[in-house]
């Protein structure tokens, strides 16, 4: 099956700062991604949906100021917590689909821990 | 509102054992239901998939049966093994064309699997 690389796959950061986490597609051009946030024991929510090289659309609630997300390619869409704190800390996991594809493809998560 | 109800919640199967998981759904204009596999701190992975034209889907140990008139969808796992000791969640969608919309995930079922 297609492959969908996220990195890093755990990262720790002090509060304040900002934290990239990166999404692509390995063998397969992604027209659509979407990013995700699940705390432990719970389900996936859906934060944005991506469109390559549109602006993405937030779920109802997501701040899209502190959650940057950039599609600029279509092998890769990026997730920008903005001035981190404590409560960001989560697993953020990302999935895509290309054109054609009836598969979501979802990359191994991201931890982010907020010191 | 969850558009996706998964029960139970958490599942405890003895090695050899049947493992079911039940899923409703309320939106009629669903017509792709996934089931994924999440191991501990991994992205979730696609184990199986049906679509309404069908009322039953088998691929080795798995089976997804599904009553469009119930609009209810299960899993059923076969010899169950330690292996899959997971969380399974289901999902539902509206295919467009070639292209997959947004998943609705349930809220997951912890399988544990005993020796």
């Amino acid at each position: 099956g297609a492959v969908v690389s996220q990195h890093p796959s755990w990262v720790i950061c002090k509060s304040g700062t900002s934290v990239k986490i990166e999404c692509r597609s390995l063998d397969f051009q992604a027209t659509t991604m979407f990013w995700y946030r699940q705390f432990p024991k719970q389900s996936l929510m859906l934060m944005a949906t991506s469109n390559e090289g549109s602006k993405a659309t937030y779920e109802q609630g997501v701040e899209k100021d502190k959650f940057l997300i950039n599609h600029a390619s279509l092998t890769l869409s990026t997730l920008t917590v903005t001035s981190a704190h404590p409560e960001d800390s989560s697993f953020y996991i990302c999935s895509a689909h290309g054109t054609g594809e009836n598969i979501q493809y979802f990359g191994a998560g991201t931890r982010l821990s907020v010191l | 509102q969850q558009q996706v109800k998964q029960s139970p919640q958490s599942l405890i199967v003895q090695k050899g054992g049947i493992s079911i998981i039940n899923c409703a759904y309320e939106n009629t204009a669903f017509d792709y239901f996934p089931w994924y596999q999440q191991f501990p701190g991994k992205g979730p992975a696609l184990l199986i998939a049906i679509r309404p034209d069908v009322s039953e889907k088998k691929e080795g140990r798995f089976t997804i049966s599904f009553n469009k008139s119930a609009k209810q969808f299960s899993l059923h796992i076969m010899d169950s093994q330690p292996g899959d000791s997971a969380t399974y969640f289901c999902a539902a969608s509206i295919e467009r064309g070639s292209t997959l919309g947004r998943l609705y995930f349930g809220r997951g079922t912890q399988l544990t699997v005993w020796p």
